[in-house]
This record gives C-alpha cells, sequence and structure tokens, in this order.
C-alpha cells in the first residue's frame, strides 16, 4: 500500500534561518505531489504542485521554493524565514491529477 | 473567490443525530471531493462525486452535488464522538486543483 512521510513534525526556527521540510511517497510511481500551507481555523492554500522529476509549478508568489530531486521525493526550502511564513505545513500526493489526494501528518512551523 | 464555501462554520450535535454540511462554489468544476481532518493532523480524503453525478454514498456518508446551483452537502448519519472534526469541501477546477473552503468544525457530544 502507499504511504507518506512528512518530516519534522513541528520546527521552530529564527527569522532569517533556512528551512528545509522533506516529504517522501512510498508504493507508488510517478505521483502528483502538492505543498499546501493551513493558517490557524482555515482551508488549505495550495503553495507548489509537481507532476514529475525537476517539474514544478508554483501557485502563489512567496518566499519559498520547492524540488522534486527523486520521483517520490518533495522538498520545501526557504533561504531565510519571514514571521508570515509560520504555519501548518502539509504534503499530499495523487495517482493524477483527477484522483483524491492523500496528505502527511503535516509539519506545524513557527518563526520567532 | 473560487474557493469552496462551508455552511455552518460549526456545528455541534449529540450522538446519534445526523449531521448536515453545505458547500457553495464558483467555478466550474471537474468534481467535488470531501475531507476531513482531526485536530493537528493531515487530510483524509471522505469522498468524490464527480460533475455528472448527483448523489453518492459511502457508509454513513452522503453526498449531494448541484452544479446548477454551484452546491454541494455532505451528510453525516447516526454520528459518533469519533466524527468530532473539521470537514472540507473542495471542489477541483478544470486544471484540477482543488480549492479549499474554511471548513465546518463538527462537535458530537457523547
Amino acid at each position: 500500500s502507499q504511504t507518506i512521510h512528512q518530516w519534522p513534525a513541528t520546527l521552530v526556527q529564527p527569522v532569517g534561518s533556512p528551512l528545509s521540510l522533506e516529504c517522501t511517497v512510498e508504493g507508488t510511481s510517478n505521483p502528483n505531489l502538492y505543498w499546501y500551507r493551513q493558517a490557524a481555523g482555515r482551508g488549505l492554500q495550495l503553495l507548489f504542485y509537481s507532476v514529475g522529476i525537476g517539474q514544478i509549478s508554483s501557485e502563489v508568489p512567496q518566499n519559498l521554493s520547492a524540488s522534486r530531486p527523486q520521483d517520490r521525493q518533495f522538498i520545501l526550502s526557504s533561504k531565510k524565514l519571514l514571521l508570515s511564513d509560520s504555519g501548518f505545513y502539509l504534503c499530499a500526493w495523487s495517482p493524477r491529477g483527477d484522483q483524491p489526494q492523500h496528505f502527511g501528518d503535516g509539519t506545524r512551523l513557527s518563526i520567532l | 473567490s473560487q474557493q469552496g464555501e462551508e455552511d455552518p462554520q460549526a456545528l455541534s450535535i449529540q450522538e446519534g443525530e445526523n449531521a448536515t454540511m453545505n458547500c457553495s462554489y464558483k467555478t466550474s468544476i471537474n468534481n467535488l471531493q470531501w475531507y476531513r481532518q482531526n485536530s493537528g493532523r493531515g487530510l483524509v480524503h471522505l469522498i468524490l462525486i464527480r460533475s455528472n453525478e448527483r448523489e453518492k454514498h459511502s457508509g454513513r456518508l452522503r453526498v449531494t452535488l448541484d452544479t446548477s446551483k454551484k452546491s454541494s452537502s455532505l451528510l453525516i448519519t447516526a454520528s459518533r464522538a469519533a466524527d468530532t472534526a473539521s470537514y472540507f469541501c473542495a471542489p477541483m477546477d478544470s486544471s484540477y486543483k482543488l480549492i479549499f473552503g474554511s471548513g465546518t468544525r463538527l462537535l458530537v457530544r457523547p
């Protein structure tokens, strides 16, 4: 069966520090991969999605970037974190675009 | 905004009662999906209804879709305390992006 792993679960970082969040999927190949951010009490905002290795689409101009160095690995990065980058970050995958998405357990990022 | 908007924002019911959540959206859709989120966790997919379908069932869940009114509803029958969670409607637009609303927070009292 397919599983998705996302880490770390929580992260506290100072303003101006770099960020790297990793997401990996097991048990499938060539998945669509997604990064979302969720503000407290709100819905999910799509940040990036990828349909293949090295193919990244950005949905919202921001301080973040994403990379897909391997088929089942999706990384969210920042060179310098801002206070506004705080939130709950969720990775998801789907077998193809019109199918349900399967989410990881998220990373709660706090910027101090 | 193209997002799905859930109504009500919060719902409190007694165990055994039915819970109905509504969703409205603004764009043309490929399909519409409902997700559940327990506090501090990732989302879990519940049900997908295609744009040419009007009703779908899965266990205690019943989803309806009215594309002419751009609305959907999720009914949970015979609710249980374990159904306590936030529920999100997510219309999928023509570019296969899910557009999430702010969700309905459901509390089922034992």
